[in-house]
């Protein structure tokens, strides 16, 4: 099993559509989560943290639910620049700042 | 601007060809990864220096190498690169002991191929 895996997608969504992404981890001893965003063959780039009470950027809202294991990440109002791959991202307790990856979930926004 | 420059962009190699990306920093962060990434599949950690401390995951074949010979710069080599190590290779560091979301940092990566 993969320590973090995702909706294999993709989704493919109108402009203004809500979308959401989920995404677990296997490893209980992670400290940390994040979402990255990677835009075709660019580099991944963090579009946020995900914190235990829920955190919210614009139209971006992510949750963690560590008794589950799971995190999520909910874009209201899609956008067509919202087009890319979203990548769920883990912290290990203890490491040295490895982040361990998930697979991605493609997202096409079309107008 | 600080920042995480990896070169070349783009490394076409040949089969079994010893090739060497290059990852440079201006951040002075303690901590270099080396992630690789193949198509349409999650970045997968290889190694990473913790200062002058290498770190190899578990599963990272013997083919890959890496050095770090200061603070600013750290090498991947690929001893015989076969053609399924075709990839991204992404340099990203961080400093460790502080608020990692902050400051974790990807260069641009090196896009290689093997023929």
């Amino acid at each position: 099993r993969k320590e973090v895996e995702q909706d294999p997608g993709p989704f493919n969504v109108p402009e203004g559509a809500t979308v959401a992404f989920n995404c677990t981890y296997s490893n209980s001893a992670s400290q940390s989560f994040f979402w990255y965003r990677q835009d075709c063959r660019k580099e991944p780039k963090l579009l946020m943290s995900v914190y235990s009470s829920g955190n919210e950027d614009g139209r971006f809202t992510a949750q963690l639910n560590r008794a589950s294991q799971y995190i999520s990440l909910l874009i209201r109002d899609s956008k067509l620049s919202d087009s890319a791959t979203y990548l769920c991202v883990v912290r290990r307790r203890g490491s040295q700042g490895n982040l361990i990856f998930g697979k991605g979930t493609k997202l096409s926004v079309k107008p | 601007d600080a920042m995480v420059i990896q070169n070349p962009r783009y490394q076409v190699t040949q089969f079994g060809k010893p090739v060497t990306l290059s990852c440079s920093q201006t951040l002075n962060h303690n901590v270099m990864y080396w992630y690789q990434q193949k198509s349409s599949q999650a970045p997968k950690l290889l190694f990473h220096y913790y200062d002058k401390d290498f770190n190899n995951e578990a599963d990272t074949p013997d083919n890959f190498q890496s050095r770090r010979p200061n603070t600013s710069f750290c090498f991947l080599d690929i001893r015989s690169p076969g053609l399924g190590d075709t990839a991204m290779y992404l340099c990203a560091t961080s400093r460790v002991g502080s608020s990692t979301e902050l400051n974790y940092t990807f260069g641009s990566g090196t896009r290689l191929t093997v023929v």
